[in-house]
């Protein structure tokens, strides 16, 4: 079935670090991508998304490029903030209704 | 718009009570999912609902698990009896109802079984 891997966390990062968040992805068909963010205390929000090959999702300085030929949406951002410290989760939805399968979520520190 | 609300916010309970979890969505969303977020499972949909019909409850892991939505603005996930393994987050979320639409999660139901 579909699924989404996503690199194991804690991430640890000074400010103004460059973060790269692993991402892949195995699904049949043409599956659209989303990273959703989840702060302390807090739901999920979506962040950033795409839905089909090459497009580039970006918010908030983050982005992420849809590659179907590595089956990956990396989640990327120059440089990160203390108010980034969060869980950055990366997710698939398939075909048929609006269902999204999450990968594991990786936590992401930085630190002045 | 006030987003999605969950209530309780926290729950302690003790083993074999029965615990509800509620939810109302955001005004004008058709469709409502239920999710469970634990360290071991992460995050899991447990049921679907459109229009108030309960369309995929797959992820529903036993008998003990039971969703309603009587009316669009209202949905409830009980677990009758509780175990300590149903310890989590428990997630509502919403969207318009269209197979792409974005979906609004509320703030989670930390529910501790003891």
């Amino acid at each position: 079935g579909d699924s989404v891997t996503q690199m194991e966390g804690p991430v640890t990062l000074s400010e103004e670090a460059f973060l790269t968040i692993n991402c892949t992805y195995t699904a049949t068909g043409y599956p659209s991508l989303f990273w959703y963010v989840q702060y302390p205390g807090e739901g999920l929000q979506l962040l950033l998304k795409a839905t089909k090959a090459d497009d580039k999702g970006s918010n908030k300085g983050f982005e992420a490029t849809y590659r179907k030929e590595t089956t990956s949406f990396h989640l990327e951002k120059g440089s990160v903030q203390v108010s980034d410290s969060a869980v950055y989760f990366c997710a698939l939805r398939g075909g048929g209704y609006n269902k999204l399968i999450f990968g594991a979520g990786t936590r992401l520190a930085v630190h002045p | 718009d006030a987003g999605v609300i969950q209530s309780p916010r926290h729950e302690v309970t003790e083993m074999g009570q029965e615990v509800t979890l509620r939810c109302k969505p955001i005004s004008g969303h058709n469709s409502l999912f239920w999710y469970r977020q634990t360290m071991m499972r992460g995050l899991e949909l447990l049921i679907y609902f459109n229009n108030n019909v309960p369309i995929d409850d797959s992820g529903m892991p036993e008998d003990r698990f039971s969703a309603k939505m009587p009316n669009a603005s209202f949905s409830t996930l009980k677990i009758q009896p509780s175990e300590p393994r149903d310890s989590a987050v428990y997630f509502c979320a919403s969207s318009l109802g269209g197979p792409t639409d974005t979906q609004y999660f509320g703030p989670g139901t930390r529910l501790t079984v003891l």
